[in-house]
């Protein structure tokens, strides 16, 4: 059964930094792409990253570059999210979710977590 | 970026009737190998979102068969042929085409 559960979240002052993981398990980590994903209370989904199976690329939202960096390590089958410098405009529900593994993708965003929330509040 | 736009917003339905979300985006979704990267969320309450249907029409394992979705280029659908109680929450579509970024819809609110 594919699983996968982040950790990490909680309430930071602005500024502040929050690194967020993602344990998976249940299917070959190391063939997929990766993904999180963000909810702001009462709103809608936004792609915040994604990276490549190998780490090799890494893209992304506009809004958070130069404060965020995606990583993983396929040798723990985990993902992770690093990130600094944070507004209130970050706090979000994040969820990690699959992403492609092949041509054609017919696996992306199939799976995701339950999602941490992350609180960015004085 | 890519936009798309649901319509309605918000959607009240009883149930056994049949229900429809639009969903049109700012340009094709028809990526260079010929197929279209269009997939449909269902948020339940309280619940993470999950994939009802992946590349506009392909329906995912487990999910009812009351769920269609159809549409070419920039424009698609998701239709419930007859709408059940556990059917409440918000639907998005997703393009996957033209990424980065993943661009969703603004969401469409069901009701009963």
């Amino acid at each position: 059964e594919v699983q996968l559960v982040e950790s990490g979240g909680g309430l930071v002052q602005p500024g502040g930094s929050l690194r967020l993981s993602c344990a998976a398990s249940g299917f070959t980590f190391s063939s997929h792409w990766m993904t999180w994903v963000r909810q702001a209370p009462g709103k809608g989904l936004e792609w915040v990253a994604n990276i490549k199976q190998d780490g090799s690329e890494k893209y992304y939202v506009d809004s958070m570059k130069g404060r965020v960096t995606i990583s993983r390590d396929n040798a723990k089958n985990s993902l992770y999210l690093q990130m600094d410098s944070l507004r209130a405009e970050d706090t979000a529900v994040y969820y990690c979710t699959r992403d492609c593994s092949s041509d054609r993708c017919p696996d992306r965003f199939d799976y995701w977590g339950q999602g941490i929330l992350v609180t960015v509040s004085s | 970026d890519v936009v798309l736009t649901q319509s309605p917003l918000s959607l009240s339905v009883t149930v056994g009737q049949p229900a429809s979300i639009s969903c049109g985006s700012s340009q094709s979704l028809v990526f260079s190998d010929g197929d279209t990267y269009l997939y449909w969320f269902q948020q339940r309450p309280g619940q993470s979102p999950r994939r009802l249907i992946y590349k506009v029409s392909n329906r995912d394992s487990g999910v009812p068969d009351r769920f269609s979705g159809s549409g070419s280029g920039t424009d698609f659908t998701l239709k419930i042929s007859r709408v059940e109680a556990e059917d409440v929450g918000v639907y998005y579509c997703m393009d996957g085409t033209h990424w980065p970024p993943y661009t969703f819809g603004q969401g469409t609110k069901l009701e009963i």
